[in-house]
């Protein structure tokens, strides 16, 4: 099993230009999670799918962020245009369907965003 | 608004010794607890969990105390290994009230040394 895959591992660019971060889910699961992580703010949710649908995207913290899942195994996360305050971790997540538990979230490694 | 509070940055502790790291939350609604563990460069790992109907759970070394009428829970280390540094992330779900959403902490640097 390959885990969540995410890339690319690092990413710099410059204020204003558009980032594309990706993510594969562990094959089989039903839910992706995207997260940031600041030093600030720990892990924040900023968006989730089930089934390819996003459920829940009150955690995206402006309109320049957007999220897709065009089939079950990929989603991105893109921000346009980018901005120094968006630099931080940005990690993906996937889990079967609920159990009844919310310990089945698998991360994938994380993509560090550093914006100029 | 952090509902869920971690408010140890960081905690150093020999080796053999035993860890505590703190969480506190404000949301009633939690009703699950969950510790993740992350190395630097890679994701968060599951550790151990906690229903609110229970107020103690043990895995090996690692046993989580919850405190409901505190609103506070608390992961136990015995004994600490050099091998249990890493950050650590308190996390809370209101499964009852059908969320799949977690809320995390900002998370505990725990340094082991010998």
């Amino acid at each position: 099993d390959a885990g969540v895959i995410q890339s690319p591992r690092h990413e710099v660019t410059e204020m204003g230009q558009e980032v594309t971060l990706r993510c594969k889910p562990i094959s089989g699961h039903d839910y992706l999670f995207w997260y940031r992580q600041t030093m600030m703010r720990g892990l924040e949710l900023l968006i989730y799918f089930n089934n390819n649908v996003p459920i829940d995207d009150s955690g995206m913290p402006e309109d320049r962020f957007s999220a897709k899942m065009p089939n079950a195994s990929f989603s991105t996360l893109k921000i346009q245009p980018s901005e120094p305050r968006d630099s931080a971790v940005y990690f993906c997540a996937s889990s079967l369907i609920r159990t009844g538990k919310a310990d089945t979230q698998y991360f994938g490694p994380g993509t560090r965003l550093t914006v100029l | 608004d952090q509902q869920v509070k971690q408010n140890s940055p960081s905690l150093s502790v020999q080796e053999g010794r035993i860890s505590i790291l703190n969480c506190d939350y404000t949301n009633s609604m939690f009703d699950y607890f969950l510790w993740y563990k992350k190395y630097p460069a890679e994701g968060p790992t599951f550790l151990i969990s906690i229903s609110s109907i229970k107020d103690k759970n043990e895995d090996g070394r690692f046993t989580v105390f919850l405190n409901k009428s505190a609103k506070h829970l608390s992961l136990h280390i015995v004994p600490s290994q050099p091998g249990d540094s890493a950050v650590y992330f308190c996390a809370a779900s209101a499964l009852a009230y059908n969320t799949d959403k977690l809320i995390f902490g900002t998370g505990t640097r725990l340094q082991v040394f010998p």
